[in-house]
């Protein structure tokens, strides 16, 4: 199974700021996907993460809130824009593996919003 | 819309006895369906998998059915030990062919009592 890394694995913002978080993974894969959770909560996809190509956002998520990057096929940024404390959650990256089997998650990142 | 329905939401039991979770997805186009396990603090990990061409999985202590028919599926787990207290999340695949677009359940907080 692919080893995924994300930083941070916590922090506390200051409303009105912006948080970077990346996800590494050890291997290439072929979809990259990131989520949110929110506290007690499911997981709710935010977008998919392409490589070489804007990100493919679900509903109620947009680019100027969760700019994506995605520059090769090891890794993956989410930056959580112009924070408010509605935006306190665990985000998490997820992978698809190379040959299509099952996709797996990263630690999540817990982001608290004060 | 799309649609994945998980009970019961909190689930008891003994140890050694068994326990069962289950879902119910609204997409026929849904044909991949995923369970993870969620410890406290940790991000979700993949426990068993099941894809439309399969009635049944199973691994060791833990087996999934899947009824297309019916669009259910369950998971089984057989001899519960402390260690499998956890919250389980079924999900559904969105996009055919996709095991990482997933639309998840909304959890049970499985809890087994020594």
């Amino acid at each position: 199974s692919a080893v995924i890394s994300q930083k941070p694995s916590r922090d506390i913002c200051q409303r009105g700021t912006s948080l970077t978080i990346q996800c590494q993974v050890d291997s290439q894969v072929t979809m990259m996907f990131w989520y949110r959770q929110q506290p007690g909560q499911s997981l709710t996809l935010i977008a998919t993460a392409n490589q070489g190509s804007e990100a493919t956002y679900e509903s109620g998520f947009v680019i100027d809130k969760f700019p994506i990057s995605r520059p090769n096929l090891t890794f993956s940024t989410l930056t959580v824009s112009n924070m408010s404390p509605e935006d306190s959650s665990i985000y998490l990256c997820s992978v698809e593996g190379q040959w299509d089997t099952e996709a797996f998650f990263g630690q999540g990142t817990r982001l608290t919003v004060v | 819309g799309e649609n994945v329905e998980q009970h019961p939401s909190t689930l008891s039991v003994q140890e050694g006895d068994s326990a069962v979770i289950k879902c119910t997805y609204s997409d026929s186009a849904s044909n991949y369906f995923p369970w993870y396990k969620q410890e406290l603090g940790k991000g979700p990990q993949l426990i068993i998998d099941i894809r439309s061409n399969v009635g049944e999985k199973k691994d060791q202590r833990i087996a999934v059915t899947l009824n297309k028919t019916a669009k259910h599926f369950s998971l089984h787990i057989t001899e519960t030990q402390p260690e499998d207290s956890a919250v389980y999340f079924c999900a559904a695949s969105r996009m055919r062919g996709s095991q990482g677009n997933l639309i998840f359940g909304k959890g049970t907080k499985l809890s087994v009592k020594p």
